[in-house]
């Protein structure tokens, strides 16, 4: 088992839709969780980051944890194409040597007009 | 700043050759990373480094090595090329102090390669 899922998509949604995004990870000790933004042939950017459970909004975005399920998701709403991209998860544990990170597959999402 | 620059874009190789992917970063970060990234396969850790003169491996280092002389530089070598090592390569760089967002990873703009 992969210690994080993540759907690979792609996904395809008409401008104006709400999107989720979703992983599912099995590591109990990871405490900090962030979704990257991936455009095509670009480096990742960091677009959102939360530590431990909750809910965290930033504009047309919210990153959801749920430690309990071990599950979290990214809400985009009112999509934009400007918004197509891949979606990478990443995680890591509080105590980690090197900030190393552990991804998701990443979701190809496109936003038509 | 810069940030986090690679060269080169775009490399061609054959089976056998070696060649280095060069990495600078200008934030005086203490962490840097190299990733590759197959399609559908999300980032695999390569090497890492968490300061001058210190790397350990990550993922999937085989057929690979690093060097970290600099607290700005931190090549990746790759020795008798293989269709394998055909992806692309991220580098990233992270401030790496205790905590929070100062673990934020910032990345290159990437490496294509091919092995044929």
């Amino acid at each position: 088992q992969k210690e994080v899922e993540q759907d690979p998509g792609p996904l395809s949604v008409p401008e104006g839709a709400i999107v989720s995004l979703n992983c599912t990870y099995s590591n109990s000790a990871f405490q900090y969780f962030m979704w990257y933004r991936q455009y095509s042939r670009k480096g990742p950017e960091l677009l959102m980051y939360t530590y431990s459970s909750g809910n965290k909004e930033d504009g047309r975005f919210t990153a959801q944890v749920d430690k309990s399920s071990k599950y979290i998701s990214l809400f985009i709403r009112d999509s934009q194409p400007s918004d197509s991209a891949t979606y990478l998860c990443a995680m890591r544990a509080f105590m980690n040597q090197g900030g190393k990170l552990i991804f998701g597959q990443g979701t190809e999402l496109s936003v038509k007009p | 700043n810069a940030g986090v620059t690679q060269t080169p874009k775009f490399r061609i190789l054959k089976i056998g050759q070696s060649m280095t992917l060069q990495c600078t970063q200008d934030m005086n970060h203490n962490y840097m990373y190299w990733y590759r990234q197959d399609p559908g396969m999300g980032l695999k850790l390569i090497y890492y480094s968490v300061g001058a003169g210190i790397t350990d491996k990550g993922e999937v280092p085989n057929g690979y090595n690093v060097s970290r002389s600099t607290t700005e530089d931190f090549p990746l070598r790759l020795e008798l090329a293989a269709p394998s090592q055909t992806s692309v390569y991220f580098c990233a760089s992270s401030e790496g102090l205790a905590g929070g967002l100062s673990y934020e990873q910032y990345f290159g703009p990437g490496t294509r390669l091919t092995v044929t």
